[in-house]
């Protein structure tokens, strides 16, 4: 059964650095997301993305965060200058229409 | 009303009982309504999802019973079994948007 992947599993980083977050969305799929949990409470929607654009975007998603399609397997997450509260599990997911949505494993971020 | 109200917090059940976690909503534009099974150290994975036509939808074990008027929707376990034992997250997705609102999620345990 095809599934989103994401590489690191675990990414340490010091404050202020740029980090960059990986995932491979399943291959037909059209629409490609980035979530977080932050320990122990909710999943939280950070950005959507469609034929090459964000489609829709939270009020976290801001000016340290971009996402880019950079070839046709590929979907990351770069968080330009990292703070403490950054520190979170960054999910990927991909659907072949908005509602069916699939989730990868997570990179566990953890800014020091 | 973007929030999604979860409850409760956390469910304790006998193997073989009924597991019953409820949802409620404020925003009437919903129109997609997934439930999301999570393990420790895992992505949430679907499970089962209902939009607002139906009143109940059921799938092996899992049911979601859906009250439009109410805005109110629910997932129901039955025969639980330890193995069903996970955090579970209902969420809810606008007609004309990609991003899916979670709940606050309800830690299940199942004992034996």
């Amino acid at each position: 059964e095809p599934e989103v992947t994401q590489t690191p599993s675990h990414q340490v980083t010091q404050m202020g650095q740029e980090v960059i977050l990986r995932c491979v969305p399943i291959s037909n799929h059209l629409y490609f997301y980035w979530y977080r949990q932050i320990l122990g409470q909710k999943v939280e929607f950070l950005v959507s993305f469609y034929n090459n654009e964000i489609s829709e975007k939270s009020e976290i998603f801001d000016d340290q965060f971009s996402v880019e399609r950079p070839d046709g397997s590929n979907f990351t997450l770069k968080i330009r200058s990292t703070k403490l509260e950054d520190s979170a599990m960054y999910f990927c997911a991909s659907s072949f229409v908005t509602d069916t949505q699939y989730f990868g494993p997570g990179t566990r971020l953890t800014v020091l | 009303q973007q929030q999604v109200k979860q409850s409760p917090q956390s469910l304790i059940v006998q193997k073989g009982g009924i597991s019953i976690i409820n949802c409620a909503y404020e925003n009437t534009a919903f129109d997609y309504f997934p439930w999301y099974q999570q393990f420790p150290g895992k992505g949430p994975a679907l499970l089962i999802a209902i939009r607002p036509d139906v009143s109940e939808k059921k799938e092996g074990r899992f049911t979601i019973s859906f009250n439009k008027s109410a805005k109110q929707f629910s997932l129901h376990i039955m025969d639980s079994q330890p193995g069903d034992s996970a955090t579970y997250f209902c969420a809810a997705k606008e007609t004309s948007g990609s991003r899916l609102t979670f709940g606050e999620g309800t830690q299940l345990t199942v004992n034996p």
